[in-house]
């Protein structure tokens, strides 16, 4: 079994102020991890994703996220916020294999104020 | 490529009337995804096909909702009859091999059931 925990379904950060999203996930065996990002009326799109390797894995935009075995996290972070971050984010993780389904959070609002 | 294709991009209906959304996933991927995104209930998971064979279905809703993937450029969604409940935007995605690559998410079709 696994799933995914986003904490915080809005976050408001500052123009320039560090963006932090926060996802925690369950699984039985090894995780492939994925933060998608969804602007207004678009469909999904991948921001980055860990498989296997470096544990710090950068991704388009300027966003970056860290694989924590140990706190079962996946937290994205973005050092300077920018208007255009302004979108929902989804954390997602799934595993190896072509039966495996891909489970989704709950979504991240991020709203950026000027 | 052109992405994954869906069509209609807006559908309005009449409740108990039959509805159809269409998907091509991008060529070579043999993964094809069904979602559905609601504000109350987030993006939910509705079918998946391996290789054009249903793999699970777990989360469609009803009997009202079906699924087929005739061949590996094709598939549909079907909701007959449909119901005011079952507006929604509807996502396709689709993936190459396993569950180390990215899903690949189409525009969305937006159902609107009066």
């Amino acid at each position: 079994a696994q799933s995914v925990t986003q904490l915080g379904s809005h976050v408001s950060v500052s123009e320039g102020a560090l963006v932090l999203l926060r996802c925690n996930y369950s699984s039985s065996v090894p995780p492939y991890l994925f933060w998608y990002v969804q602007y207004p009326n678009q469909g999904l799109q991948l921001l980055l994703k860990y498989t296997t390797g470096a544990t710090l894995v950068k991704g388009i935009n300027g966003f970056e996220a860290e694989f924590k075995k140990s706190e079962t996290s996946f937290h994205l972070t973005k050092p300077s916020a920018h208007m255009s971050d302004a979108a929902e984010y989804f954390c997602a993780v799934t595993h190896s294999g072509g039966y495996q389904k891909v489970t989704f959070g709950t979504g991240t609002k991020l709203q950026v104020i000027p | 490529d052109a992405g994954v294709i869906q069509s209609p991009r807006h559908e309005v209906t009449e409740m108990g009337q039959e509805v159809t959304l269409r998907c091509k996933p991008i060529s070579g991927h043999n993964s094809l995804f069904w979602y559905r995104q609601t504000m109350m209930r987030g993006l939910e998971l509705l079918i998946y096909f391996n290789n054009n064979v249903p793999i699970d279905d777990s989360g469609m809703p009803e009997d009202r909702f079906s699924a087929k993937m005739p061949n590996a450029s094709f598939s549909t969604l079907k909701i007959q009859p449909s119901e005011p409940r079952d507006s929604a935007v509807y996502f396709c995605a689709s993936r190459y091999r396993d569950g180390i690559y990215e899903q690949y998410f189409g525009p969305g079709t937006r159902l609107t059931v009066t």
